[in-house]
């Protein structure tokens, strides 16, 4: 069964604080990785997506991933009370003939005024 | 309208009640989705159609039957469903399709299914 992990939280981080989340997956041959932020009552919204080793940077948030290791994280610098979400990491892995996204159950993350 | 609206938000319904849920895709997008959200549970996906055609049925009960007439609309029709299929229903679309191969999906806001 292909797996992507997350803790589940809450992580708590103090406004203007940086928050690390972080996500590891079992299927070795994922190319693509996706991070997803859900806030309370709403759907999920795609923030960022890497494909390569190292990190990816898009205004406050930074991807970093590591094929070697199997994980992948998203950091979130400055931190806001805005940020106040659950961020859903998504993997897309093989089953059987298919591809799947294989989803974590996300980390929830409150940012503290 | 844009993006991926849902409807109805909210609903309520018996054991032997006969509902739909509707989704409506305005992104011209090619692939259109079902999922189940579920508390301390994965997204699970339910259907996927690509160009109208359903191209994946994840073992999904009889209960509920996915309909899509067109590029742009999805339904998903319940019927004798079981108070554990009380949950966030979310419809989804993408530019491509299947897409796990992009990973990037619009969501609509969900409808949010309580059985009674």
């Amino acid at each position: 069964q292909k797996e992507v992990e997350q803790n589940s939280g809450p992580l708590s981080v103090p406004e203007g604080a940086i928050a690390s989340l972080n996500c590891t997956y079992s299927d070795r041959g994922s190319q693509s990785f996706f991070w997803y932020r859900q806030y309370s009552g709403k759907s999920p919204e795609l923030i960022m997506s890497i494909y390569s080793n190292g990190d990816k940077e898009d205004g406050r948030f930074t991807a970093q991933l590591n094929k070697d290791s199997q994980y992948v994280s998203l950091l979130i610098r400055d931190s806001q009370p805005s940020d106040s979400a659950t961020y859903l990491c998504a993997v897309p892995t093989l089953s059987g003939n298919n591809r799947k996204l294989i989803w974590g159950l996300g980390t929830s993350l409150g940012v503290n005024p | 309208e844009t993006g991926v609206t849902q409807t109805p938000r909210h609903l309520v319904m018996g054991m032997t009640n006969k509902k739909s849920l509707k989704c409506e895709q305005h992104l011209g997008h090619n692939a259109m989705y079902w999922y189940k959200q579920s508390a301390k549970k994965p997204l699970e996906l339910m259907f996927v159609y690509s160009l109208e055609e359903r191209v994946e049925n994840n073992s999904v009960p009889s209960r509920f039957s996915p309909e899509c007439p067109n590029s742009s609309h999805l339904f998903l029709h319940l019927h004798t469903l079981q108070p554990e299929d009380s949950a966030l229903y979310l419809c989804a679309s993408s530019q491509d399709a299947p897409a796990s191969y992009t990973g990037e999906l619009f969501f609509g806001e969900g409808s949010r299914l309580t059985v009674l």
